[in-house]
């Protein structure tokens, strides 16, 4: 069955350390895979998504298929990086997109 | 544009009572779903319509019903509302309704429904 695990359900850095919020994947097929970003009190927003290939806020991600993670790094955090954060894969048929559990990055000052 | 919209931000129901939570966008968009968010579980999506008149169940379902009336509008009603769904609801949207589109999902703010 596919699914997505973040191992971490919190995590806390001093500002300034890098950042890696975990996930994994199990899928058989070619998954496209995002992180959202949900700050306090605020909706989910678009992070990222592994066909762009892009740096969000100092953010990236690569999909490593052999390992199926999708991690999520940032050298240096910030303290305005403090939010929950959900990696979610949507299959390739399109109508799915299935959710990690989320991970609550706390920047400590 | 307001995007996806959602109301109300918050309520309270008791054990039984019915209640609605609305979804608008007004993007165009053709496919919207129902999420509800609960702490450790990630969301979890309920319902979605891929076009106006056609919706279909999600992964938790039961207890909710939806219709899809129209283009901008995708209401998700508690029939008997029990304390289980006490969650937070997002209502998302993406433009294509169909095929291996790569659009963006939009998610609306969000309901917070505690059922006593």
């Amino acid at each position: 069955a596919q699914r997505v695990t973040q191992p971490e359900k919190l995590l806390s850095v001093f500002k300034g350390a890098p950042v890696e919020l975990k996930c994994n994947y199990s899928y058989s097929g070619s998954p496209e895979l995002f992180w959202y970003v949900q700050y306090s009190r605020q909706r989910l927003q678009l992070l990222l998504r592994h066909i762009s290939r892009e740096s969000i806020k100092g953010f990236t991600a690569d999909l490593n298929k052999g390992e199926t993670s999708f991690h999520l790094k940032k050298p240096f955090a910030q303290e305005e990086d403090s939010a929950m954060y959900y990696c979610a894969l949507r299959e390739t048929s399109y109508d799915k997109v299935i959710f990690g559990p989320g991970t609550s990055l706390s920047v400590i000052p | 544009n307001a995007g996806v919209t959602q109301t109300p931000k918050f309520h309270i129901l008791k054990t039984g009572q019915s209640m609605t939570l609305q979804c608008a966008q007004d993007m165009n968009h053709g496919y919207l779903s129902w999420y509800r968010q609960d702490p450790g579980m990630g969301l979890r999506r309920i319902h979605y319509s891929v076009a106006a008149g056609i919706t279909d169940k999600g992964e938790v379902p039961d207890g909710y019903n939806v219709s899809r009336s129209n283009t901008e509008d995708f209401p998700l009603r508690l029939e008997s509302a029990a304390p289980s769904q006490t969650s937070v609801y997002f209502c998302a949207s993406i433009l294509g309704a169909s095929g291996k589109t790569r659009d963006t999902q939009y998610f609306g703010p969000g309901t917070r429904l505690t059922v006593l």
